[in-house]
């Protein structure tokens, strides 16, 4: 079974710095897709950035970056210039794509927080 | 956009009782999740649907069942409440079998009392 790890319970950044949010993932498969989520405080979550296992090229959406390791099974998240709206909780998801279902296993979430 | 609605943000019952948690899509989409978040431990899966009828296990099933209908609709059942399933409930959906992502409802805030 594939396992999701975010060791950082909690994280602050000053407005406008960057941070990086770490997540590492075990499996034994070779192709696999990597997500993002980022869950406000009292709002829906949503994504924030996906990575498929088969693309070398990290991925990039406006001021979140990923550096996606596949020898090492980490997948961090990069934010530049961070804003106040950047504060959230932040889940890391690792999507499985054996079976009709193609489960979903969701890290235990960053809580960001953003320092003006 | 995708919507997800779950029928209550914020939802109070009593040790025993029968409670139903309703989450409506507007998308079409084949699949659709129930979650429960709960602080350290991340989502996790209750149940999951991937199409009218069907349902099947995820990893925390006991105390829950589920029912779909219709293809909008999933709704999670709670046959006899207890205070250990006072939770943050995610409904979920998810169209295709691309590197979609998940559309997620706004969370229904359930207490056991």
């Amino acid at each position: 079974a594939q396992t999701v790890t975010q060791s950082q319970p909690e994280m602050s950044v000053q407005e406008a710095e960057t941070v990086t949010l770490s997540c590492t993932y075990d499996t034994s498969e070779s192709d696999y897709y990597l997500f993002w989520y980022k869950q406000p405080p009292s709002r829906q979550m949503i994504l924030v950035i996906r990575q498929e296992a088969y693309k070398q090229q990290n991925a990039t959406e406006n001021r979140f970056s990923v550096n996606f390791q596949k020898a090492a099974k980490s997948f961090s998240l990069k934010i530049s210039d961070s804003q106040l709206g950047d504060a959230a909780m932040y889940f890391c998801a690792y999507r499985s794509l054996r079976g009709g279902y193609q489960k979903v296993t969701f890290g235990t979430g960053t809580k960001l927080q953003v320092i003006p | 956009d995708v919507k997800v609605t779950q029928s209550s943000r914020y939802l109070v019952k009593r040790t025993g009782e029968k409670v139903f948690l309703e989450c409506v899509q507007d998308m079409d989409h084949e699949n659709m999740f129930w979650y429960r978040q709960d602080p350290g431990l991340g989502l996790r899966l209750i149940y999951f649907s991937y199409d009218v009828k069907m349902k099947e296990k995820g990893d925390i099933p006991e105390g829950y069942s589920v029912s779909r209908e219709k293809k909008e609709r999933f709704s999670l059942i709670l046959e006899s409440a207890s205070t250990n399933q006072t939770s943050m409930y995610l409904c979920a959906t998810r169209g295709g079998l691309q590197p979609q992502p998940q559309h997620f409802g706004d969370g229904t805030r359930l207490s056991i009392l």
